[in-house]
């Protein structure tokens, strides 16, 4: 593994079902970071981990949770998914949270909700 | 609220130059971004800006004037390569960023 890595790459969700994205990096980076990219909109945030064992909400974290039980990893859940959820899932982390620190991307889970 | 425009799509020759523009209103100051994401991929960091001035990278250059609550990348020689969208996003007193929705860039022959 090399950077960051998510899966699945794609999936097709019927409505109401439980689904969980998952997220692995492997440059023991302390920050890490969900993020929903719909079209003519920015990416939001929904979810943040400062370090391992916190998370925080982010911009839009209705109908998601996180867990970030070690450094490396940190799944995205949705619970009982809706059409609106329909999005590009990335995940990104970063060494740390502070202002300098840029942010590394995996390269995105596209969901449909149907 | 916190808001960052950028124009929606551009277009530029191969060979030329190009300025993108960022404006920002966000709750706090503690950095700026520009990061580049080819269709279909992830976006990739380009340049950091906290404090006035020019920052220069090879082909690529990054501005910021915080008084005015604007940034603007700087694309030199353009390549057909360059063609992707250009995001601009601040980190606000809470240390989060927020991001604008990007710039399309069209790069013609």
């Amino acid at each position: 593994i090399a950077g960051i890595t998510q899966a699945p790459t794609s999936q097709i969700l019927a409505a109401g079902r439980r689904m969980t994205l998952r997220c692995t990096q492997d440059m023991r980076h302390n920050a890490m970071y969900w993020y929903r990219q719909d079209l003519g909109l920015g990416l939001r945030l929904i979810h943040y981990s400062n370090t391992a064992g916190t998370t925080g909400k982010g911009e839009v974290p209705d109908g998601y949770s996180v867990s970030r039980a070690n450094t490396d990893d940190f799944p995205l859940t949705l619970a009982s998914a809706v059409p609106s959820q329909t999005s590009v899932y990335f995940c990104a982390s970063s060494e740390a949270s502070g202002s300098s620190y840029e942010q590394y991307f995996g390269p995105g889970t596209r969901l449909t909700v149907t | 609220g916190q808001n960052i425009d950028q124009p929606t799509e551009m277009t530029a020759t191969e060979g030329a130059i190009v300025q993108i523009n960022c404006t920002y209103q966000t709750s706090g100051f503690n950095g700026l971004f520009w990061y580049q994401q080819h269709a279909g991929e992830a976006p990739t960091f380009l340049s950091y800006n906290v404090l006035d001035g020019l920052e220069e990278k090879g082909r690529f250059s990054s501005f910021l004037r915080r008084s005015k609550g604007y940034s603007y990348l700087l694309l030199k020689e353009l390549q057909m390569k360059d063609s992707a969208s250009y995001l601009c996003a601040v980190r606000d007193s809470n240390y989060q960023l927020i991001w604008g929705a990007g710039t399309k860039l069209i790069i013609k022959p």
